[in-house]
């Protein structure tokens, strides 16, 4: 079981909200994700990080923003969340290591925007 | 352009029976497969990887296996049960990047009834 966290799990909110989705892990790993899933589909990378002070945007353009402050952890904000937000959220961390290093996800977060 | 398509989409079995979920992908240069188990509302797990040499790999009642000539694996379960009801992502790794970008498929749902 890998030891990665997101909360909260669920979040219902309302339009204009700002949001701050949570990712901690307690692995020590450098390289953070945050990957976007839609019911049925693939995971899109949205946002990664090699380290502290170290964000990318990833495949998917998103409006969100996220900060790697500290090597634990990984938050991802929305200013102001609209319904086209409505998505799961999955956090991943792995060591900074070869491409062959395995991803290890955090539970989700199920994001609803009304 | 690098894909990887699954199929098939949905599969329904009873416990006890056997099944083998495809892969294929497009994805150049290839780095690594992995498997992974996405239960309902969780991060997805890693099940099995290989790299270009390795043909097959056994995890438990799972064995994947991969023909790099013709781009494509294959994840046999064996005598399955209903803990093995979830999603199963085919990800393929390219040697493009130090990132080691991930190509995702859509995932086999399975279902296991009594």
């Amino acid at each position: 079981e890998a030891d990665i966290y997101q909360t909260p799990r669920y979040l219902v909110i309302g339009t204009g909200k700002k949001i701050t989705l949570e990712c901690s892990q307690t692995m020590g790993h450098d390289k953070m994700y945050w990957y976007q899933q839609d019911p049925g589909m693939e995971l899109h990378l949205i946002h990664y990080s090699y380290g502290v002070n170290s964000t990318e945007k990833g495949d998917l353009s998103s409006e969100s923003t996220v900060s790697r402050i500290r090597t634990e952890h990984f938050p991802l904000t929305l200013e102001s969340a609209r319904p086209s937000h409505t998505s799961q959220y999955l956090c991943a961390s792995s060591p900074q290591a070869a491409p062959t290093d395995t991803q290890y996800f955090g539970p989700g977060t199920r994001l609803t925007v009304l | 352009k690098n894909q990887v398509e699954q199929s098939p989409q949905s599969l329904i079995i009873l416990e006890g029976k056997n099944c083998t979920l495809q892969c294929n992908y497009t994805v150049s240069p290839f780095s690594n497969l992995r498997w992974y188990k996405q239960d309902t509302g969780r991060g997805p797990v890693s099940l099995t990887i290989m790299t270009f040499s390795e043909n097959t790999k056994s995890n438990g009642r799972y064995t994947a296996t991969l023909d790099a000539d013709t781009k494509q694996s294959s994840l046999h379960i064996t005598a399955s049960q209903l803990s093995d009801s979830a999603s199963y992502i085919c990800v393929v790794s390219d040697r493009g990047s130090t990132l080691g970008r991930l190509y995702f498929g859509r995932g086999t749902q399975l279902t296991v009834w009594p």
